[in-house]
């Protein structure tokens, strides 16, 4: 399964934009690159995912490298709500392989 | 729209017990896919299923299986129950597999 890193932890002000990187080096072509959240002691929230343009909902915007190799989650201006443990996740579309594989994720602390 | 439902929310069972758990779908969903999520392992897949087949498995062992009916909801079984099995166990769903995943509050398992 093709993986994803990410950084452990991240900080930004109420307001301010936040860009949460994301490599994934041995991403196969028909992975697409999707991106959820998760709060304490509720599951994932889709956020956004895409397969080689930059895609933009009203959440968040998605860059993606023209080589495919990492990507970017831009959060336009993070709220407090926005503070949790975010998730880089390649879904293998290929074949019968079916999954989300997470990591680790990035908790993004978001400071008043 | 009413979103995955899982139920039940929470649920104690004793070592050597089975349990049953049951997630609804978000309605044309035909793909739902199951997760087990610790603070040591993080969210690993389980298994995956569509129009009542199971197209995919994660590197779990036997006693846990799963089946999709045809209105596509699904149940997930765990025999045997051991203490390491105490977990929060999440379902997701999704319409279309290049699509984004919707997921459930989950099921907060403890063994005891």
């Amino acid at each position: 399964d093709a993986k994803t890193t990410q950084p452990n932890s991240m900080e930004s002000n109420e307001e301010e934009p936040v860009h949460l990187p994301c490599n994934h080096s041995t991403i196969s072509g028909t992975d697409y690159i999707h991106w959820y959240r998760q709060l304490p002691s509720q599951g994932p929230e889709y956020v956004i995912h895409g397969l080689t343009s930059n895609v933009n909902n009203r959440m968040a915007s998605l860059a993606i490298a023209e080589d495919r190799k990492s990507s970017t989650l831009i959060l336009h201006r993070a709220t407090l709500r926005d503070a949790a443990v975010y998730y880089c996740i390649l879904s293998a579309t290929g074949g019968s392989n079916y999954k989300l594989t997470f990591g680790k994720g990035t908790l993004l602390t978001v400071n008043p | 729209k009413a979103g995955v439902t899982q139920t039940p929310r929470y649920l104690i069972k004793t070592r050597g017990q089975q349990v049953t758990l049951s997630c609804s779908p978000i309605s044309g969903h035909r793909s739902v896919s199951w997760y087990q999520q610790t603070p040591g392992q993080g969210l690993q897949f389980l298994f995956e299923y569509f129009s009542e087949t199971q197209r995919n498995k994660g590197n779990f062992p036997g006693r846990f299986s799963g089946r999709q009916f045809s209105n596509s909801r699904s149940e997930m079984n765990v025999s045997t129950l051991e203490l390491g099995d105490s977990a929060l166990y999440l379902c997701a769903s999704t319409k279309t597999r290049t699509g984004g995943y919707t997921f459930g509050s989950g099921t907060r398992l403890t063994v005891v």
